[in-house]
């Protein structure tokens, strides 16, 4: 178990609400990313941090913007949802070096009406 | 820019029947390869992996070959078994440049429902 959390897991709102998911790690991972799955896309990259306040952006970032003032917390905030923005998000860390392998936390279910 | 495409939609053999599930990528640098595997309400897992050209990821009698001069890295099982029921989403990693670390691109998915 790599110790990651998210929440919430699942969340209904309405369009134009801020929203605020929060990705926790326990083990110290420098590497931690945020993605989102929809039917028919599969997992597109939404932004990513390699350290505390160091960021980047994905494929998909508009709309989107993240923060990490510590190491184990990864925050993706939809500043005013869109119903586009429903979707599963999955936050990821880096586990060790060597090979970019990911592991996945549960993910966060996200209703935007 | 990179890119992965796989078999798209849904697979349907029957337990025993052998599988390919198809992957091709585009990239300008020499990547990773990857198979990730998700089942229900859960997040995807390393399902096996391809370092370099000519590498062979094994695990849970899947195999897949990491060929660069087709730039393919089917995903293959000479009899599946209903267990095998998941998503499968095919995944390449570029390297990075200075001290960013590459990133991580996935295919579309495919969904394996093995009949009984």
């Amino acid at each position: 178990d790599a110790g990651i959390t998210q929440s919430p897991r699942h969340k209904v709102t309405e369009t134009g609400t801020p929203v605020t998911l929060r990705c926790h790690q326990t083990e110290n991972h420098r590497y931690m990313y945020w993605y989102r799955q929809d039917p028919g896309h599969g997992l597109r990259l939404i932004h990513y941090s390699y350290g505390v306040k160091d960021t980047d952006k994905g494929e998909v970032s508009d709309g989107y913007s993240v923060s990490r003032s510590k190491t184990e917390d990864f925050l993706l905030t939809l500043e005013s949802a869109t119903s586009s923005q429903t979707s599963v998000y999955f936050c990821a860390i880096r586990q060790g070096s060597g090979a970019n392998v990911l592991t996945f936390g549960a993910g966060s279910r996200l209703t935007v009406l | 820019g990179d890119s992965v495409v796989q078999t798209e939609g849904q697979v349907l053999p029957s337990e025993g029947d052998s599988l390919i599930v198809n992957c091709s990528y585009e990239t300008t640098q020499y990547p990773s390869l990857f198979w990730y595997v998700q089942y229900p309400g859960e997040g995807p897992q390393l399902h096996l992996k391809a370092m370099k050209a000519n590498d062979k990821g094994r695990n849970k009698g899947f195999e897949a070959m990491y060929r660069k001069e087709t730039t393919s890295f089917h995903l293959e099982k000479d009899s599946v078994q209903e267990s095998d029921s998941a998503v499968y989403f095919c995944a390449l990693s570029d390297h990075g440049r200075g001290s960013t670390l590459g990133r991580l691109y996935f295919g579309r998915g495919t969904q394996l429902t093995v009949w009984p």
